[in-house]
């Protein structure tokens, strides 16, 4: 079965560090484009960060110089470092996959999300 | 970076009733347009692509049309379980930027 599940998620203080990790099964990682995408409480959906299957990373300009994403292919599992956050990262991070392999595609698989709270 | 805006933003409609919801990009992105859906509590899900492409195992009664910079995401025939916010997004190019979203429930 194709399915991302995120995990890492949680409460950190504001200017902290948080990594979040998604596992994919089904499919490899390093074969399609992998995004972030989150969501505020009560928001919309907000487009944060993709790598390309030849390893081009794009950020969203609210949180680049901040977040870096990667992937560990040995390890089948996307990856999202979190730097000085703020609390207007405050939302659940999904990990998504585009749906076709080695091009820019929609998302067709979402992982269950992971929620992160920036609060003192 | 090109925008996205839809409208309405919410609209309420009885069951049968034929929906339409619009996007527009702020620059042509061809058809590199998809729409999702996103019921309350739980994760979104792909509905639409290439604008007018209906994802597998996704009723019919959905549909989706345009070209360029104006899209449509129409309901032919609103069901209970249809209620949801719906997004667009333009995937031609990073980033990968979502419409504000349109949340539909039933009068």
């Amino acid at each position: 079965e194709v399915q991302l599940v995120e995990s890492g998620g949680g409460l950190v203080q504001p200017g902290g560090s948080l990594r979040l990790s998604c596992a994919a099964s089904g499919f490899t990682v390093s074969s399609n484009y992998m995004s972030w995408v989150r969501q505020a409480p009560g928001k919309g959906l907000e487009w944060v960060s993709v790598i390309y299957s030849g390893g081009s990373t794009y950020y969203a300009d609210s949180v680049k110089g901040r977040f870096t994403i990667s992937r560990d292919n040995s390890k089948n599992t996307l990856y999202l470092q979190m730097n000085s956050l703020r609390a207007e990262d405050t939302a659940v991070y999904y990990c998504a996959r585009s749906m076709v392999r080695g091009v820019i595609s929609a998302f067709d698989i979402w992982g269950q999300g992971t929620m992160v709270t920036v609060s003192s | 970076d090109i925008q996205m805006t839809q409208s309405p933003s919410s609209l309420s409609a009885s069951v049968g009733d034929r929906v339409t919801i619009t996007c527009r990009a702020s620059q042509g992105i061809s058809n590199y347009l998809a729409w999702y859906q996103q019921k309350p509590g739980k994760v979104p899900k792909l509905l639409i692509y290439a604008a007018s492409t209906l994802q597998s195992g996704v009723p019919s009664r959905f549909s989706g049309s345009g070209s360029g910079t104006d899209f449509t995401l129409t309901i032919s025939s609103l069901q209970p379980e249809d209620v949801a916010t719906y997004y667009c997004q333009k995937y031609n190019s990073a980033p990968f930027t979502f419409g504000p979203g349109t949340k539909v429930d039933i009068k």
